[in-house]
């Protein structure tokens, strides 16, 4: 069955620092993937997707991801991470046939000024 | 913009009772789902809904059960509720067939069972 693994359930970044969140999927075939980010409160809310092509991804609030398929990951950076950065970040993948999301543990962003 | 519609914010019920959370889309979507966060645990599927009158199991439906009459409503029950269900509940919706389309989320209920 397909899975996502996210490193660290906690990452903690000074205003203005890179932002690096680990994701790793298990597929022998490439799968859509997702980065939802979830502010306090509120629902999910779509960051980028990966489908098929360019493996580097630009999503909103300055945010991109890269899918490498040798190591089978999708990570999430942004160059200078903001105060309103600070949510919950999950990445999901689809596995091949169906709408169906399979989603990681989460992340969460806190952002020290 | 899709919008996906979650009845209450808040909720807190009693041990037994029988609780109904609602949720309704505006962009005619065909697939529906409920998911069930929990701290450390992520996103879990409960149950989805591919059309109308159908619904599918998904990782952890054991104790609840789900209404699907109209296209745009999903309601999911908890027959007898119980204080381990106690957690925040996420609707979704997706339309069409395209797995390379994001689900919508609603803004979730946040269930206490006392």
């Amino acid at each position: 069955a397909q899975s996502v693994t996210q490193l660290g359930s906690h990452v903690s970044v000074s205003e203005g620092a890179l932002v690096l969140l680990r994701c790793n999927y298990s597929s022998s075939v490439p799968p859509y993937l997702f980065w939802y980010v979830q502010y306090p409160n509120q629902g999910l809310q779509l960051l980028l997707k990966y489908t098929t092509g360019a493996t580097l991804v630009k999503g909103i609030n300055g945010f991109e991801a890269e899918f490498k398929k040798s190591e089978t990951s999708f990570h999430l950076t942004k160059p200078s991470a903001h105060m309103s950065d600070a949510a919950e970040y999950f990445c999901a993948v689809t596995p091949t046939g169906f709408q169906k999301l399979v989603f990681g543990t989460g992340t969460r962003l806190l952002v020290s000024p | 913009d899709v919008k996906v519609t979650q009845s209450s914010r808040y909720l807190v019920k009693r041990t037994g009772e029988k609780v109904f959370l609602e949720c309704v889309q505006d962009m005619d979507h065909e697939n529906m789902f409920w998911y069930r966060q929990d701290p450390g645990l992520g996103l879990r599927l409960i149950y989805f809904s591919y059309d109308v009158k159908m619904k599918e199991k998904g990782d952890i439906p054991e104790g609840y059960s789900v209404s699907r009459e109209k296209k745009e409503r999903f309601s999911l029950i908890l027959e007898s509720a119980s204080t381990n269900q106690t957690s925040m509940y996420l609707c979704a919706s997706h339309g069409g067939s395209n797995p390379q389309e994001p689900q919508h989320f609603g803004d979730g209920t946040r269930l206490s069972i006392l």
